[in-house]
Order: structure tokens, then C-alpha cells, then sequence
């Protein structure tokens, strides 16, 4: 179908990982993204990850690619409480419109 | 620094009152876009734009239009406000496929609409 899933909430204690997993539905997207949306602001680019790629590690995140199961995940190591976030999986329609097609959205809460 | 500015962060208005959302970006971008964002349903994209005066149709473009009469700035326009219609509107911008490398949205703050 047309609908790229994530699972709505994730509680973590600060220091440990968090790990936010999506799955896709268009298996031909070259790129798939990761954003960013702090509260009361819009979203952010945070990481993507190009589709010949099977992982690509920047700093604390790492992300992590299933062709296969059309699985997408973000790891985010040593996680603070500025981490606190809703974070949105996104893949890009590689017909003529080249949209994007966001997930629900995860909210990432982080406890002291 | 790119920009993505909405005209208001909130805005509350009355069913049946028509109700303008503007967006300007300064980045040059060709492409603009309209979002709605819902609790537990994510973006949903209610109208693209990939040049001036040209518009095309989201996945939820009922009871919305837009004009785009100037590359930098794209208008979401409800003609009669309904009270299905609270939620915010977040604007992006991208620069062309063909330019961009892998193609990054940029977005603004958005505008939470109330209707009452």
C-alpha cells in the first residue's frame, strides 16, 4: 500500500540507545530520509541514506537499511534528553510527482 | 542560513471564513510544498508546486487551492474554512531534482490553524 509505518511512541533513560525502526513500500526510492521535528518547530533534515547502502554511521546515529524487508531503522547512541523529539521516516516516489511520503512519526521521549 | 518562513504560527478563524497561509522561501528553490500534520497520521502533502504558476495536486487537495504567482512565496488558500480543517500546515521548499543530489526539504516553523 501506500503507507510508510513507524510505531507511534518510544520512552528511553538518557545515556542509553534508542533505536526508531520504519518500513517502506516503494521499493525503487533512491533515497530515505530521517527528520527531525522539535517541539513547537518544523522538520529538520537529520540523516538519509542512499538505497545501495546498507548502513551509514554520523556521530551518535546510525542507520540501518533492509531492502529486502524494506526495513529502515535509526540508531541514536548516548541519548540525551535534547534528543527528545518526533522523528519521521520518508521515502521518495520515483514516479513523476518525485514525492516524499512520510511515516506517522515516532515520539522519542528521553528520561533523566 | 535558509529560511522557510510561514506568515503566522497561529491563527484561529470562523467555519465558512476563507483563510490565506503564506509561505516564502529564500533559497531559490523551484519546488514548494504543502503539508497538513495530524496526531498519529504523520505529513499528509496537499499541494505541490515545481515552478511558478504551476500547481499539482497532493494526496488530500479537497477543499484547498494555492497560487504560486512568484518563484520565492507559495499560498494555501481555504475557500470556505471547515472545522475538519484545524491542524497545522507546515510549508517546505526543495531546489529542483536535477540540481539536488538527494533531494532535502526544507521546512518552515508551520501554522496551527484553529476553526472554530
Amino acid at each position: 500500500g501506500e503507507d510508510v509505518e513507524q510505531s507511534l511512541f518510544l520512552s528511553v533513560r538518557e545515556g542509553d540507545s534508542s533505536v526508531i525502526n520504519c518500513t517502506y513500500t516503494d521499493s525503487s526510492s533512491t533515497y530515505l530520509y530521517w527528520y527531525k521535528q522539535e517541539p513547537g518547530a518544523g522538520l529538520q533534515l537529520l540523516t538519509y541514506i542512499f538505497s545501495n547502502m546498507d548502513m551509514k554511521q554520523d556521530q551518535r546515529l546510525t542507520v540501518l537499511l533492509n531492502k529486502k524487508d524494506k526495513h529502515l531503522s535509526l540508531r541514536i547512541a548516548d541519548t540525551q534528553t535534547g534528543d527528545s523529539a518526533i522523528y519521521f521516516c520518508a521515502e521518495i516516489r520515483m514516479d513523476s510527482s518525485y514525492k516524499l511520503i512520510f511515516g506517522s512519526g515516532t515520539r522519542l521521549l528521553v528520561r533523566p | 542560513d535558509v529560511k522557510v518562513t510561514q506568515s503566522s504560527r497561529y491563527l484561529v478563524k470562523r467555519t465558512g471564513e476563507k483563510v490565506f497561509l503564506e509561505c516564502v522561501q529564500d533559497m531559490d528553490h523551484e519546488n514548494m510544498f504543502w503539508y497538513r500534520q495530524d496526531p498519529g497520521l504523520g505529513l499528509r502533502l496537499i499541494y505541490f508546486s515545481y515552478d511558478v504558476k504551476m500547481k499539482e495536486k497532493g494526496d488530500i487537495p479537497e477543499g484547498y487551492s494555492v497560487s504560486r504567482e512568484k518563484k520565492e512565496r507559495f499560498s494555501l488558500i481555504l475557500e470556505s474554512a471547515s472545522t475538519n480543517q484545524t491542524s497545522m500546515y507546515l510549508c517546505a521548499s526543495s531546489q529542483d531534482r536535477f540540481k539536488s543530489s538527494y533531494n532535502e526539504q526544507f521546512f518552515g516553523p508551520g501554522t496551527r490553524l484553529t476553526v472554530l
